[in-house]
């Protein structure tokens, strides 16, 4: 099946300080990736959809100042947490997919720890 | 899209089939059903989906009914590492996946 890569697996930060995740397409092209994030115990939310070269659209609730995405190329979506605080530290996930008709792939996620 | 209703947990001896239902009565004529599973710490790793045919694949069998107000997934002869939580979605080939609460299922030595 098609691969996803995340980096970093594991991310601990001051609060206060900007970190940013990367999702790769390692094998396909993804037209679509899309960002989640995961409490403990908890399903995962959809956080916002990005198209390559486009702005990314953001569910309700979720700041686009805050959690700020970049897909500028076809295997390659960014996600930058800005001014972090204990409240962000949950579990990022990212998915892609070639195109709307088809599986979204996962990757492993993203453990953000605040301190 | 539609929603769905699972149980929130399930137990399965290692070895046996594995049987996860799904209700999604307001399912639409337009909606596929997917499943997808997400390990501990991982994550979700898709499945199978189907729209109203029954599917097999390597990883698991999918029952629709006819009415398709209900699916099963079938792990036919589960292991240890089948032990995950199982998410049942209903949505249209173009939109967003958006996860329930799943079920959880321990598959028991």
């Amino acid at each position: 099946g098609a691969v996803v890569s995340q980096h970093p697996s594991r991310v601990i930060c001051k609060s206060g300080t900007s970190v940013k995740i990367e999702c790769r397409s390692l094998d396909f092209q993804a037209t679509t990736m899309f960002w989640y994030r995961q409490f403990p115990k908890k399903s995962l939310m959809l956080m916002a959809t990005s198209n390559e070269g486009s702005k990314a659209t953001y569910e309700q609730g979720v700041e686009k100042d805050k959690f700020l995405i970049n897909h500028a190329s076809l295997t390659l979506s960014t996600l930058t947490v800005t001014s972090a605080h204990p409240e962000d530290s949950s579990f990022y996930i990212c998915s892609a997919t070639p195109g709307k008709n088809y599986e979204q792939y996962f990757g492993p996620g993203t453990r953000l720890t605040v301190t | 899209d539609a929603k769905t209703t699972q149980p929130p947990s399930m137990d399965c001896a290692e070895g046996r089939a594995a049987n996860l239902p799904c209700n999604h009565s307001t399912i639409s004529g337009n909606e596929y059903v997917y499943w997808y599973r997400q390990i501990h710490s991982q994550g979700p790793q898709y499945i199978i989906h189907g729209l109203k045919n029954n599917e097999t694949n390597e990883m698991a069998s999918l029952i629709i009914t006819e009415d398709r107000k209900s699916s099963t997934l079938i792990l036919p002869h589960a292991t240890l590492r089948d032990t995950a939580v199982y998410y049942c979605i209903v949505k249209t080939g173009a939109n967003n996946l958006f996860f329930g609460t799943g079920t959880r299922l321990t598959v028991i030595p």
